[in-house]
């Protein structure tokens, strides 16, 4: 069964403090990971995609790696801000239908203090 | 910010009564999706479409039924609406595309609809 884990379930840290969030997966044949923010209430918004060939990319603050050998990708988030409060959520997607399934984590609820 | 929009943004009923979500996007992709999210849960994709008179079910049984009329538009009916009906409801759209080789499937998400059947 194809599957998307991430960890923490939920963090708290203080504004201006770094974070980095883990996600790891069993989705293949793989095509792509990317990363999206869901603030309350809102649908997801991707912050980033990475193809089999992509180890990191930036987004402004957000930095994300991918290691397809440990089927592994973490978020990193620098000098956070109140307004990363939200949810992340690690999405990947296989190749092996058209539709370009998607196989969603559950996300993990990041809550920034003042 | 993707131009694809929902409405009702939220949305309160008794139980039994027909309802239609509405969702439409601007940006003539072919692919349609539907995903119900509850709170702490993954998404789960109940409908798609690849395009006009196209339409799915996916992963998650749903009473819900869809429609693909139009390209731009993407309606998710259900019937008689029960409590277990309760949950947030995400609409989206994609186009594909390749780079380096590589396929991709840039899905872009609706605000959402939050329904609550009483």
């Amino acid at each position: 069964k194809n599957q998307v884990e991430q960890s923490p379930q939920s963090l708290i840290i203080l504004e201006g403090k770094n974070c980095t969030l883990q996600c790891n997966y069993t989705v293949s044949p793989f095509s792509n990971l990317r990363w999206y923010k869901q603030d309350t209430g809102r649908g997801p918004v991707s912050l980033t995609i990475m193809t089999f060939s992509e180890n990191t990319k930036s987004n402004g603050r957000y930095t994300a790696t991918l290691d397809a050998d440990t089927k592994q990708s973490s978020l990193h988030i620098t000098a956070s801000q109140l307004s990363d409060s939200a949810s992340y959520i690690c999405v990947v997607s296989d190749r092996g239908s058209t539709l370009g399934r998607l196989y969603f984590g559950r996300g993990t609820q990041l809550t920034v203090w003042p | 910010e993707a131009d694809i929009y929902q409405t009702p943004r939220y949305l309160v009923i008794g139980t039994g009564k027909k309802i239609t979500l509405e969702c439409s996007q601007t940006m003539g992709h072919d692919k349609m999706y539907w995903y119900q999210q509850d709170p702490g849960m993954e998404l789960h994709l109940i409908h798609y479409s690849y395009g006009v008179n196209s339409t799915e079910k996916g992963d998650l049984s749903s009473e819900s039924t869809v429609s693909r009329i139009r390209t731009e538009h993407f309606p998710l009916t259900l019937e008689s609406a029960r409590p277990s009906h309760t949950s947030q409801y995400l609409c989206a759209s994609s186009v594909s595309g390749s780079q380096r080789g590589d396929s991709y499937n840039e899905q872009f998400f609706g605000p959402g609809t939050r329904l609550t059947v009483l």
